[in-house]
């Protein structure tokens, strides 16, 4: 049972450049969830997307933006890089049928260093 | 808006001692509770999860109770071994909805 797979693992970019990630959820869930995990610090949520559409998004400009495919895969794309998009960047997968507040499986992670 | 506020780490412990991290949270209703645990190089695992207050939720010998009253979820453990080494996350989801609202994170090292 495939868990979430998130790709590349590492990524370096520098200032100004786009970038895009991927993501695939857990087998069987349906809904995914992209957060941002600078150094020290907790995870924050910048959106989640079900059925090909953006249902919530957190505090984040419109830089990052996303796109969810009909096998349920996932991307976040963030353009005009800046020095403080550098950090962990977190997929999740859950199920949306069975409810809310269902635990999230997360991927390992994608590290963005911007130069 | 909801917030959760963790103590502040590194947590620093022999194995076999007792841990307690700290975990306060402010929301609207009730929210469900998670904690989270990252080891070094990977994302997140959940570790356990309460859903309602008074509830205990448990796993691999670590416990955490929803306490209403005093809004917390403080993670306990009754005997660390170095293998619990790691940075523990609180969070917590509101109603209807699944996106994770995290505290800053505790670093818990353990030495033999």
């Amino acid at each position: 049972d495939a868990g979430v797979t998130q790709s590349p693992t590492h990524l370096i970019k520098t200032r100004g450049q786009q970038v895009t990630l991927r993501c695939s959820p857990k087998s069987g869930h349906d809904t995914v969830s992209w957060y941002q995990q600078a150094l020290g610090q907790g995870p924050q949520f910048i959106f989640q997307y079900y059925e090909e559409e953006e249902r919530q998004r957190g505090n984040f400009p419109d830089r990052f933006s996303g796109h969810q495919f009909p096998n349920y895969s996932s991307e976040l794309n963030v353009n005009a890089l800046l020095l403080g998009d550098s950090a962990l960047y977190l997929c999740a997968s859950s199920l949306a049928a069975a409810g809310g507040n269902q635990p999230q499986h997360f991927g390992d992670g994608t590290r963005l260093s911007i130069l | 808006g909801d917030s959760v506020t963790q103590m502040e780490g590194p947590v620093t412990l022999s194995e076999e001692a007792f841990l307690t991290i700290n975990c306060t949270y402010t929301a609207t209703g009730y929210p469900s509770l998670f904690w989270y645990v990252q080891y070094p190089g990977e994302g997140l695992q959940l570790l356990l999860k309460a859903t309602k207050a008074d509830d205990k939720g448990s796993n691999k010998g670590f416990e955490a109770t929803y306490r209403k009253e005093t809004t917390s979820f403080h993670l306990e453990k009754g005997s660390v071994q170095v293998s619990d080494s790691a940075v523990y996350f609180c969070a917590l989801s509101g109603l209807n909805t699944d996106k994770l609202i995290f505290g800053t994170g505790t670093r818990l090292q353990v030495f033999p």
